[in-house]
């Protein structure tokens, strides 16, 4: 089945040590999107890659960074991790075209933890 | 400026009962597209339902049913005869077509409890 994949699902991490969560999609689409999730609250969108075009949203920490080498991977980097930056890390996938909307496809999810 | 409103944090329902959440949006948009999804325990956003602007139909799938009101710039989604496994957050959602992509705008989510 074509579907999104997120490894791991579950990271632990100290405190300044960098992290890289890793994104995958049999899907072929072309823009891949990650979102930041807090407990209890909605995702939250950090950068979206379409095509190779990086996207950052305004108020997306430059702690964040992303990587995209090819159509099927996307990762997220997170340089120097707090304690707030502790959440559930969402990537998502989406077939854009001029005047369309696509659904976003969202994988499992990696739970970050920061000690 | 786009916003959704999901005014129930959490609803408490015995197995079998119907319920329906509720999803209220903004939008200076004419054509616009909303979605609901299910996240449950898991952690995983799994898409339930997408409809544009232009299509007020209702729709209904097995025990899904959504109900789209341009009027009152709702998007309802009710549950008939509810399961345990319809234990979750469900969000509503509103996308703004931009210029290379469609950004979604998330409710807060509505809980949803389903008691044996």
């Amino acid at each position: 089945d074509a579907m999104v994949i997120q490894n791991p699902r579950y990271q632990v991490t100290q405190f300044g040590k960098p992290v890289t969560l890793s994104c995958s999609q049999t899907l072929n689409h072309n823009v891949m999107y990650w979102y930041q999730q807090k407990s209890s609250q909605a995702p939250k969108l950090l950068f979206h890659y379409y095509d190779k075009d990086f996207n950052n949203e305004a108020d997306t920490p430059d702690n964040f960074q992303s990587r995209r080498p090819n159509t099927s991977f996307c990762f997220l980097d997170i340089r120097s991790p707090g304690l707030g930056d502790a959440a559930m890390y969402l990537c998502a996938t989406s077939r854009e075209s001029a005047g369309t909307t696509d659904t976003q496809y969202f994988g499992p999810g990696t739970r970050l933890t920061v000690l | 400026a786009q916003k959704v409103t999901q005014a129930q944090t959490e609803i408490s329902v015995v197995e079998k009962e119907d319920v329906t959440l509720d999803c209220v949006y903004e939008t200076r948009d004419t054509t616009y597209y909303l979605f609901w999804y299910k996240q449950p325990p898991s952690g995983e956003l799994v898409f339930l339902i997408r409809r544009n602007s232009f299509d007020e139909q209702n729709e209904i799938s097995g025990r899904y049913s959504w109900n789209f009101q341009k009027s009152t710039s709702s998007f309802n989604f009710t549950i008939t005869a509810s399961q345990v496994v319809d234990s979750a957050v469900y969000f509503c959602a509103l996308s703004e077509s931009l210029y290379n992509f469609n950004k979604f705008y998330f409710g807060s989510g509505t809980k949803l409890n389903v008691k044996p």
